[in-house]
């Protein structure tokens, strides 16, 4: 089944540890996204993929890093840990097909860092 | 500079009263807007696209460039429609900027 997958959903760990957020997409998606998202505040997107081997950063500064070597994966990984990191993190795709790109979102990963 | 605002982060109305949720953007191109939904415990999901000028779930939205606004409608508020809803702005290439949300209750 066509979907969007990203583990761990809940995440708690100490500061210094270095973290990798899955996601992967059975969607057959080239464009990918991680988004971050505070409670109640808006999405803001942290980096972004076209395809393989293709990597940009998004609007918000992020200290994460991510790598696209297969078309259907896109992790996250932050090296060092810190409170401040404690957020959810969201990943989705899209396909850009004719009209306009819909993203499909993936059930999120929620990052607490003590 | 490109933004999306919502100036509502919570609206309650009851079950069967007309529901509007606003959505005003700033964007100097031509814009593309969404209006996405999460309902609880499930993931954000695509609601409607002003391209479509669809009505889904019996909700709609026009865009008003002169107000640079894209409202979202229903005449008829249902409980089922209690949810988050996120109204978003695709501005150039495929960078997507979304709102902060409107958490809508809808009483019985």
């Amino acid at each position: 089944e066509a979907d969007i997958y990203q583990t761990p959903r809940y995440l708690v760990i100490g500061t210094g540890k270095k973290i990798t957020l899955e996601c992967s997409q059975t969607m057959g998606h080239d464009k990918m996204y991680w988004y971050q998202q505070d409670p109640g505040m808006e999405l803001h997107l942290i980096h972004y993929s076209y395809g393989v081997n293709s990597t940009e950063k998004g609007d918000l500064s992020s200290e994460s890093t991510v790598s696209r070597i297969r078309t259907e994966h896109f992790p996250l990984t932050l090296e060092s840990a810190r409170p401040s990191h404690t957020s959810q993190y969201l990943c989705a795709s899209s396909d850009p097909g004719p009209g306009i790109d819909e993203q499909f979102f993936g059930p999120g990963t929620r990052l607490t860092v003590l | 500079a490109q933004r999306v605002t919502q100036p509502e982060k919570l609206l309650s109305v009851f079950k069967g009263a007309p529901v509007e949720l606003k959505c005003n953007y700033s964007y100097s191109g031509s814009p593309e807007l969404f209006w996405y939904v999460q309902y609880s415990r499930q993931r954000l999901q695509l609601l409607l696209r002003h391209i479509s000028r669809e009505s889904i779930k019996g909700f709609t939205a026009d865009l008003n460039k002169g107000e640079t606004s894209f409202h979202l409608k229903k005449p008829f508020a249902q409980e089922e429609d209690s949810a988050m809803y996120y109204c978003a702005l695709m501005a150039g290439g495929f960078k997507t900027i979304f709102g902060a949300g409107t958490r809508l209750f809808v009483k019985a």
